[in-house]
Order: structure tokens, then C-alpha cells, then sequence
């Protein structure tokens, strides 16, 4: 299977551990996003990486979130100090670097902290 | 900001009959895109179709298609002989920059329409 793969799958944790989770994009891609989806919702953007580089971390939802991308292949979601706020489906998409690339997802991480 | 609204939470169509999911959305950029994505129950999301706003005419991918009025901020997804694969969660969403060099933008996407197929 050459999609984009999240591991893992399931998470439960108890409040205020920390979580990583792993987006490994299609190969070719050079783009990479990561969304939040809550119950009853759409998708949130929450960062995004060209390669390497951090373009756009604002909509993080908070400091206790932190993504990284270090060889510009797989990448990484850390969520530090968990709440019951944050269980939701964590989604990573990638696409080519080109004008109106589109963003093929993942299976996602559904958190479930209690 | 940008938003995305999906009026109807749920719809239910016959199977072969022809159904229309609404979308509406909001932005101030000039350039943007527009797109319908497909959420089967616990599986992946898959895009389905897809509109330039600069391209007057409407997309069509098999048997779905769109009816794109810019100046109404409409984008509604339109599917023909509805099959009972083609249950799932639909999501309208819209992205205003897609070109490399920064800006880059994730979807801004609508809360979903749950569309039901009757056999």
C-alpha cells in the first residue's frame, strides 16, 4: 500500500500523559498536514510542513502541541499534558508541491484520553 | 477567515435516484479552490471531486458533479444514480493558496453532510 499510513490506529491514555503519533506521507509528496476531527466535525487544520520547514504552526491549538517533520520524510504529532479535550481523530494528509496539489489523508489516530 | 457551511446534516436518497448536497462558503481571496471529500464509516478520507475558481465550468467526475456559483458563494455536489457504496460522510472544503514558496494553506472544511443510501 503506497497511502499515507498513521500508527497508531487507537490511543487511550490517561490525562496528562504525553502522546506522539506518526504520519509517514506518500512517497513523493513534499507537503504534509496534520487536522484535528472531533465528533460532529469537519477536519481542523492544525500545521503544515514543506519538507523539513515548519510553514505554518499557528493553528496549533495550544503550546502543549508540537510537530515535527526532521528529514523531510515521516513526521511526527506531540501532544504533551493531555486532556479529555484533546480525545478527538488526529488526521495527516500529504500532496505533491505543485499549484492545487491534492491532499490525500491518512486512516488517523483516534486519541482517547480519560 | 475563510468558512464552509453545510446546511444539511443528513440526507437520504433512493438507491439509482439522483440526490444534491449544498454547500456555501466564505473568503475574501480572489484565488481559491473548492472540494468535495467522501469519509466512508471508519475509513480513510478520499477525495471526490475538485473546482478551480478561476474555471467557469463545473466539474464532473463520473457521476458526481458540481454546480460552482461564484458570485453566490455556492458549491453544490450533485450525485447521479446513487449506489449504496456511495454512503458516507461528505465534506465541502476550501483552500485559498496551493502554490509552493509559503502561504500554503490546510482546508478549511464544513461540518459534513451524512448521506444515507435506501436500498
Amino acid at each position: 500500500d503506497t497511502g499515507v499510513s498513521q500508527n497508531p490506529r487507537h490511543k487511550i491514555t490517561k490525562r496528562g500523559q504525553n502522546v506522539t503519533f506518526r504520519c509517514d506521507p506518500i512517497s513523493e509528496h513534499n507537503r504534509l498536514y496534520w487536522y484535528r476531527q472531533t465528533l460532529g466535525q469537519g477536519p481542523e487544520f492544525l500545521t503544515y510542513f514543506q519538507n523539513e520547514a515548519q510553514l505554518e504552526k499557528s493553528r496549533l491549538l495550544s503550546d502543549r502541541f508540537s510537530a515535527e517533520r526532521p528529514k523531510g520524510s515521516f513526521s511526527t504529532l506531540e501532544i504533551q499534558r493531555t486532556e479529555q479535550g484533546d480525545s478527538a481523530m488526529y488526521l495527516c494528509a500529504s500532496s505533491l508541491d505543485l499549484l492545487a496539489s491534492t491532499q490525500y489523508f491518512g486512516p488517523g489516530t483516534r486519541l482517547t484520553v480519560l | 477567515a475563510q468558512t464552509v457551511t453545510q446546511s444539511q446534516p443528513e440526507m437520504s436518497v433512493q438507491e439509482a435516484e439522483t440526490v444534491t448536497l449544498s454547500c456555501t462558503y466564505d473568503t475574501s481571496e480572489s484565488d481559491y479552490y473548492l472540494f468535495w471529500y467522501k469519509q466512508p464509516p471508519s475509513r480513510q478520507m478520499i477525495l471526490v471531486i475538485r473546482q478551480e475558481a478561476y474555471k467557469q465550468q463545473n466539474a464532473t467526475e463520473n457521476r458526481f458533479s458540481v454546480n460552482f456559483q461564484k458570485a453566490a458563494k455556492s458549491f453544490s455536489l450533485k450525485i447521479s444514480d446513487s449506489q449504496l457504496g456511495d454512503a458516507a460522510m461528505y465534506f465541502c472544503a476550501l483552500t485559498s493558496t496551493m502554490y509552493s514558496g509559503g502561504g500554503a494553506d490546510g482546508l478549511t472544511f464544513g461540518k459534513g453532510t451524512h448521506l444515507i443510501i435506501q436500498p
